[in-house]
């Protein structure tokens, strides 16, 4: 089984633009969560999203968001880029409906973000 | 708020030595935590789950409530355990989210 696939991989930016990520689940998984992750702050957990619905939400502002499709396949999104926003982004895709605790969350190799 | 703290950024020991990765948590309910591990150039995957009281590789993690701690032991170290050791909790009662500490860099040496 294919695991979780995020593209691109690496992506430079300059302040002020957006940019959108992608991240394809594992085939048959209907939840979505996003991290992100750098030196100082660490993992941070964005948003997760299951059935189309965003379920739950971290501490970030809403230039941060997000979507899923139909198929599972998720979207995140940042407008207005900060330099603050250079991480690393990593998607994990879990099974059913029972949510984070049971489920176990299956890691993409993430989409390296840098603003200059 | 909730928060998980790894006091040891890095621990370095020879094979065949025991381990112990310490976790401290500050979470107001009950808490739900978890070990994530990361070995070099392979994606961050679920070590194991407090709830599930396994023990996986020859790594056990016992809850201490009193003392808020989650701290991961393995009595003898293998070369292949050198990874990113990363401690978790899940929020729960409303919305759920993965609260990570920073990791912690376990290196085995032979």
């Amino acid at each position: 089984k294919a695991g979780v696939t995020q593209t691109p991989r690496y992506l430079i930016k300059t302040r002020g633009q957006q940019v959108t990520l992608s991240c394809s689940p594992i085939s048959g998984h209907r939840s979505v969560s996003w991290y992100q992750q750098t030196p100082g702050q660490g993992l941070q957990f964005l948003f997760e999203y299951f059935s189309e619905t965003q379920r739950n939400k971290g501490n970030f502002p809403g230039r941060f968001s997000g979507r899923q499709f139909s198929n599972s396949r998720s979207e995140m999104n940042v407008s207005t880029l900060e330099l603050g926003d250079s991480a690393l982004y990593l998607c994990a895709s879990s099974l059913s409906a029972r949510g984070l605790v049971t489920d176990t969350q299956y890691f993409g190799p993430g989409t390296r973000l840098t603003v200059l | 708020a909730q928060r998980v703290t790894q006091p040891e950024k890095l621990l370095s020991v020879f094979k065949g030595a025991p381990v112990e990765l310490k976790c401290n948590y500050s979470y107001s309910g009950s808490p739900e935590l978890f070990w994530y591990v990361q070995y070099s150039r392979q994606r961050l995957q679920l070590l194991l789950r407090h709830i599930s009281r396994e023990s996986i590789k020859g790594f056990t993690a016992d809850l201490n409530k009193g003392e808020t701690s989650f701290h991961l032991k393995k009595p003898f170290a293998q070369e292949e355990d050198s990874a990113m050791y990363y401690c978790a909790l899940i929020t729960q009662g409303g919305s759920e989210k993965l609260v990570f500490g920073k990791g912690m860099k376990l290196t085995v040496n032979p």
